[in-house]
């Protein structure tokens, strides 16, 4: 079993660009692919990440996905912040059959 | 339009039992694996239980294995998770999610109190 560790938050400002780490605790994060999910106060969550780096239809160019064996660990990154982005952020991969979560970060963006 | 509801929620005593439900709309709904995911009050996503197209292969949580069974009927486009002997720390929303987590439902709250 392995864990999916986030940061707890992080904050910036209209317009620029935030990253969110996702890292792996043992295994390859490379093994498995990594999904990363919005969640906007009170709402279910939205798929705006699948397969490592693939953005579902209707999801703008603004969020991109990465991952990077050398620190064994998946970026979410938000360019060009809008108010509207601002919400918790789930990591996400597969563990043989089962899905593990990271922790959430919420991101505010003032 | 894709579409999952989750219905089936409500106020339970510990011990009790409680049936939840998800319909599902406007794709294939027996050409796709589906997963129940759980959210507490306040806390992060915990994957729940996840079931295959067929229903050939299924799989549990450690929390929740041996009190919760997972089931789909194909020619409903349903998805259902009966759970048995809840405990508090089972009070959550409870949400239906598609395949590898592309489509979700809305939720429906579980709560736990005596």
């Amino acid at each position: 079993n392995f864990m999916l560790t986030q940061p707890h938050s992080v904050s910036e400002s209209p317009g620029k660009t935030v990253t969110i780490s996702c890292t792996r605790s043992s295994g390859s994060i490379a093994s498995n692919y990594v999904q990363w999910y919005q969640q906007r106060p009170g709402s279910a969550p939205t798929t705006v990440i699948y397969e490592d780096n693939q953005r579902p239809s209707g999801v703008p160019d603004r969020f991109s996905g990465s991952i990077d064996s050398s620190s064994n660990s998946a970026s979410l990154t938000i360019s060009g912040l809008k108010t509207e982005d601002e919400a918790d952020y789930y990591c996400q991969s597969y563990d043989s059959s089962s899905w593990v979560f990271g922790g959430g970060t919420k991101l505010t963006v003032l | 339009e894709v579409q999952l509801v989750e219905s089936g929620g409500g106020l339970v005593k510990p011990g009790g039992s409680l049936r939840l439900s998800c319909a599902a709309s406007g794709f294939t709904f027996s050409s796709y694996s589906m997963n129940w995911v759980r959210q507490a009050p306040g806390k992060g996503l915990e994957w729940v239980s996840s079931i295959s197209s067929s229903s050939s292969y299924i799989y549990y949580a450690d929390s929740v294995k041996g009190r919760f069974t997972i089931s789909r009927d194909n020619a409903k486009n349903s998805l259902y998770l009966q759970m048995n002997s809840l405990r508090a720390e089972d009070t959550a929303v409870y949400y239906c999610a598609r395949g590898r987590g592309e489509t979700w439902g809305q939720g429906t709250l579980v709560t736990v109190s005596s």
